[in-house]
């Protein structure tokens, strides 16, 4: 099954930076969906976009759908140490189709 | 409180032996899914259910089975034909097919040995 290509796997970054990830794929997708996983845990849900250029924020986190509605961004600003976690893009295509999610991207913050 | 409860959190079975995953959900949802997630592999669909006593099958669906008689219940069977059980196994619920905001129990973590 087609999965979404996510950049990048992994990121070390000093306390107080700003982060961005993205997620790219070959074909439209009508919705992006952002998700971070501590360990051990469920993903639970960040951020939802739905329309082609939608930029939306939730606290220190912004997200974007692309214009080409073919990727999203994510960024986080000013990284703490609870932001430690694996973050998954996932999408949705035309139709009824489930959610197709990305590979993660494992972030990790040093304080 | 709502939510989707995964159990156990922790299983162990002897290689050749079925075991089934319980999922459970109040939020009225009805639609609901199986994910399978592997180091460095993210989430990887198995099986999904739209509504109830109706599933289809995900992209890795050879060797797990499962029911949906109920709203609230979807559980997962591991079959001795999966050839490589050993995953971390994440249970999710959507309001609908076409409302695509998943929610994610807290994970069954299964070793076969």
């Amino acid at each position: 099954g087609q999965q979404l290509n996510q950049s990048p796997q992994s990121m070390f970054i000093q306390e107080g930076e700003d982060v961005s990830m993205n997620c790219t794929s070959s074909s439209i997708f009508n919705t992006w969906l952002w998700y971070k996983q501590d360990p051990g845990e469920g993903p639970v849900l960040l951020i939802a976009l739905y329309k082609a250029g939608e930029l939306t924020s939730n606290g220190r986190l912004t997200a974007q759908f692309g214009i080409t509605r073919k990727d999203s961004f994510l960024n986080i600003s000013a990284s703490i140490p609870s932001d430690v976690g694996i973050y998954f893009c996932a999408g949705q295509r035309a139709g009824n189709t489930p959610l197709v999610f990305g590979k993660g991207t494992r972030l990790s913050v040093i304080a | 409180d709502g939510g989707i409860t995964q159990s156990p959190k922790y299983l162990f079975r002897k290689e050749g032996q079925n075991v089934t995953l319980s999922c459970e959900q109040n939020l009225n949802h009805d639609a609901m899914y199986w994910y399978r997630q592997d180091p460095g592999q993210g989430l990887r669909l198995i099986y999904y259910s739209q509504i109830v006593n109706d599933f289809q099958k995900g992209d890795i669906a050879e060797g797990y089975s499962v029911s949906r008689e109920k709203k609230e219940s979807f559980p997962l069977t591991v079959t001795s034909a999966q050839k490589n059980p050993t995953a971390f196994y994440l249970c999710a619920s959507s309001y609908s097919h076409r409302n695509t905001e998943a929610f994610f129990g807290q994970g069954t973590r299964l070793t076969v040995v």
